[in-house]
């Protein structure tokens, strides 16, 4: 069964840096195209981060520079490593799956709540 | 606000059909097939149920259906039940920057 576990998510200070986790199991990450996608109530989804089965990354341009996707193969893992927080990136972040090449998330994880505030 | 367009909020009685409409433009919805949407219920993470337009992944009822026409997509739900009632979001493929976008959301209420 495939499943996707978010974890890392808290209360932190602007311009603070949080770590996400996301454990999978069912399915081996380096196969598949994994991403980052953030909920917040005022504006919706948003895709964060991407990183196709060769290992590179993409970020749109509200994150990039700050935002750092990296995965470790052997425990079929993903880390989002956020620095220079924002009020904005408050949100609640899943990790999610997608079939190599493809831009429809099948599988998500059940989110991490993060809290940008003083 | 969201770089898709959905109705706040649609609803329909038991077995009837309604339809969300998802306007986007031609660097979006109009040039790809890539759209996609999604059912959420509350508290819980949103679920595929629409891809690549028209596609139905196993498990997805086939009361669910979807198209496209310019820029705009749209989810039909025929036969209304009441567990059909939760958010639904489209997406789409943009470009390899911004990859995909989404819609803000639609509320269906079953009356």
């Amino acid at each position: 069964e495939v499943q996707l576990v978010d974890s890392g998510g808290g209360l932190v200070q602007p311009g603070g840096s949080l770590r996400l986790s996301c454990a999978a199991s069912g399915f081996t990450i380096s196969n598949y195209d994994m991403h980052w996608v953030r909920q917040t109530t005022g504006k919706g989804l948003e895709w964060v981060s991407g990183m196709d089965t060769a290992g590179g990354t993409y970020y749109p341009g509200s994150v990039q520079g700050r935002f750092t996707f990296s995965r470790e193969i052997a425990k079929n893992s993903l880390y989002l490593q956020m620095n220079s927080l924002r009020v904005g990136d408050t949100a609640v972040y899943y990790c999610v799956r997608a079939k190599a090449g493809s831009h429809y998330y099948d599988y998500w994880g059940q989110g991490t709540l993060v809290t940008v505030s003083s | 606000q969201s770089a898709l367009t959905q109705p706040a909020s649609v609803s329909g009685s038991p077995g009837q059909s309604i339809t969300i409409s998802c306007t986007g433009t031609s660097s979006d919805i109009g040039g790809y097939n890539y759209v996609s949407w999604y059912q959420q219920h509350p508290g819980q993470a949103p679920k595929l149920m629409i891809y690549e337009v028209s596609n139905r992944p196993s498990g997805v009822s086939d009361r669910f259906s979807g198209s496209k026409s310019g820029n705009t997509a749209s989810l039909t739900i025929s036969g209304l039940q009441a567990e059909d009632e939760a958010d639904y979001y489209c997406s789409s493929y943009r470009n390899s920057i911004t990859l995909v976008v989404f819609g803000g959301g639609t509320k269906l209420t079953v009356l």
